[in-house]
C-alpha cells in the first residue's frame, strides 16, 4: 500500500499565484521527500526534510512537516509555467531494511501563462 | 514479472574494479530509469531508457558511467574504476508510457560499497 498520499491530484493555476500540496503519510518516518516529474524525465528530487525538522526552505520551495498528523505541504511562490509537473512526496520505509523510497500519487500541477 | 527487481542486492568491491548492476523491469513497460541514492540523500536520476533509445543520460556523474538496454526490456548499469564516492544506493525504476508521466515503479535497490 502507498504511504503517502498528496492532495489535490491535480492544480491548475495562473502563473505568479502559488501553489501549496500537502502529503500524508501512514507510518512513522525518518524523513520525507518531495519529488517533481516533468514530461519525458525522471524524478527530480526537490527536498527533504527529516522528521526532527519543522520546516525547510529552499528556493521558491518551502516544505513544512507535522509528525504529528503525519502530514506534510510543499507551497511553491511565484509560480511560473516551468513549474508545470507532478510533484510527489516519498517517504522512507522506517523499520524497513532496504530504505525504499514510497511514493504517493502525486500532485499534477499546471501553471498557465 | 510482478515487480522491478534489480541484482545483485548488495555489492562491495574494491576501489578500481568495474562493477555491472542488473535492473529488470515490469515487462511491457517502455521507459525505464536510474538513479543514484547517497545515503540520507533523495535518489538523483542518472539516465533513462525509451524501450533501447537512451535520450537523456544527462545525469550520469562521470563517462566512467553507463548504462545499456539493447533490447528494450533488461537494463545494465556498469560502473569503470570504482571509486570510493561511487558508493551509494542505485535505484531502478520503470514506467508504461514512453511519456514518463505515469508512475514510476522502483526496484529495491543495489547498495554499492566501494572500499
Amino acid at each position: 500500500s502507498q504511504q503517502g498520499e498528496e492532495d489535490p491530484q491535480a492544480l491548475s493555476i495562473q502563473e505568479g499565484e502559488n501553489a501549496t500540496m500537502n502529503c500524508s503519510y501512514k507510518t512513522s518516518i525518518n524523513n520525507l521527500q518531495w519529488y517533481r516529474q516533468n514530461s519525458g524525465r525522471g524524478l527530480v528530487h526537490l527536498i527533504l526534510i527529516r522528521s526532527n525538522e519543522r520546516e525547510k526552505h529552499s528556493g521558491r520551495l518551502r516544505v513544512t512537516l507535522d509528525t504529528s498528523k503525519k502530514s506534510s505541504s510543499l507551497l511553491i511562490t511565484a509560480s511560473r509555467a516551468a513549474d508545470t509537473a507532478s510533484y510527489f512526496c516519498a517517504t522512507d520505509d522506517y523499520g524497513g531494511s532496504q530504505g525504499n523510497l514510497i511514493f504517493g500519487k502525486g500532485t499534477k500541477l499546471s501553471v498557465k501563462p | 514479472g510482478a515487480g522491478v527487481s534489480q541484482s545483485p542486492r548488495y555489492k562491495v568491491t574494491k576501489r578500481g574494479q568495474d562493477v555491472t548492476l542488473r535492473c529488470d523491469p515490469i515487462s511491457s513497460h517502455a521507459t525505464l530509469y536510474w538513479y543514484q541514492q547517497a545515503l540520507g540523500q533523495g535518489p538523483e536520476f542518472l539516465t533513462y531508457f525509451n524501450y533501447e533509445a537512451q535520450p537523456d543520460k544527462s545525469g550520469l556523474p562521470s563517462d566512467r558511467f553507463s548504462a545499456e538496454r539493447p533490447e528494450g526490456s533488461i537494463s545494465t548499469l556498469t560502473i569503470q574504476r570504482t571509486e570510493q564516492r561511487d558508493s551509494a544506493m542505485y535505484r531502478c525504476a520503470s514506467s508504461l508510457d514512453r511519456q514518463g508521466t505515469e508512475t514510476q515503479y522502483f526496484g529495491p535497490g543495489t547498495r554499492l560499497l566501494v572500499l
